[in-house]
């Protein structure tokens, strides 16, 4: 199956300071991808829609002035967390569809401590 | 809006047996996408089945069937001759144009 990638896999920072977690598809292109955040122990929750060439679709609830998301090329889509605070603490999962495949492959997340 | 039920927050299974996780879900789509996947302590989400709601057989894959009743809004999973390897949390996930709805999960815990 396609490889979906993110870096950092792990990522610390003080409060009130900028991070930028990249997705890429590493053998496909991919017009839509996804961002999506997890808590401990829960599920994962849709928080935007990353299109290539246009604006970010933000789920209800999902600020994007917090949460900037560009979607530059077929193959890398970045969140950029602004202004991070504590409760921004979470594990970061993107996601890519491969249309030849009809199919969302996931990356392998990225976890995020902010202090 | 769609939702995903998952009502069991935990299953225990021996090595060797069967397990079902049951998932229910609401929606006023007729066209649509159920899938399970797999999440182990790695945390990586790997597709496990998928089902398309327009078909009425139901998927399987190798060890891991589903059982999918459209007019009950019932998709459970099946998993058969439970290896140590499945351990992991299992998410329902409703899709529609690709856009995934996921339940609270189940964890699942295969004992040697």
């Amino acid at each position: 199956g396609a490889v979906v990638s993110q870096h950092p896999s792990w990522v610390i920072c003080k409060s009130g300071t900028s991070v930028k977690i990249e997705c890429r598809s590493l053998d496909f292109q991919a017009t839509t991808m996804f961002w999506y955040r997890q808590f401990p122990k829960q599920s994962l929750m849709l928080m935007a829609t990353s299109n290539e060439g246009s604006k970010a679709t933000y789920e209800q609830g999902v600020e994007k002035d917090k949460f900037l998301i560009n979607h530059a090329s077929l193959t890398l889509s970045t969140l950029t967390v602004t202004s991070a605070h504590p409760e921004d603490s979470s594990f970061y999962i993107c996601s890519a569809i491969d249309i030849s495949y009809n199919e969302q492959f996931f990356g392998p997340g990225t976890r995020l401590t902010v202090l | 809006a769609q939702t995903v039920t998952q009502s069991q927050p935990e299953m225990s299974v021996q090595e060797a047996e069967t397990v079902t996780l049951s998932c229910t879900y609401d929606t006023s789509e007729n066209n649509y996408y159920l899938f399970w996947y797999k999440q182990p302590p790695s945390r990586q989400m790997i597709l496990v089945i998928r089902q398309e709601a327009y078909k009425q057989q139901n998927a399987t894959e190798n060890r891991f069937s589903v059982n999918f009743q459209k007019a009950a809004k019932s998709f459970s999973l099946k998993i058969s001759d439970s290896q140590l390897g499945d351990t992991a949390m299992y998410f329902c996930a409703f899709g529609n144009d690709y856009k995934l709805s996921f339940g609270a999960g189940t964890t699942v815990t295969v004992r040697a």
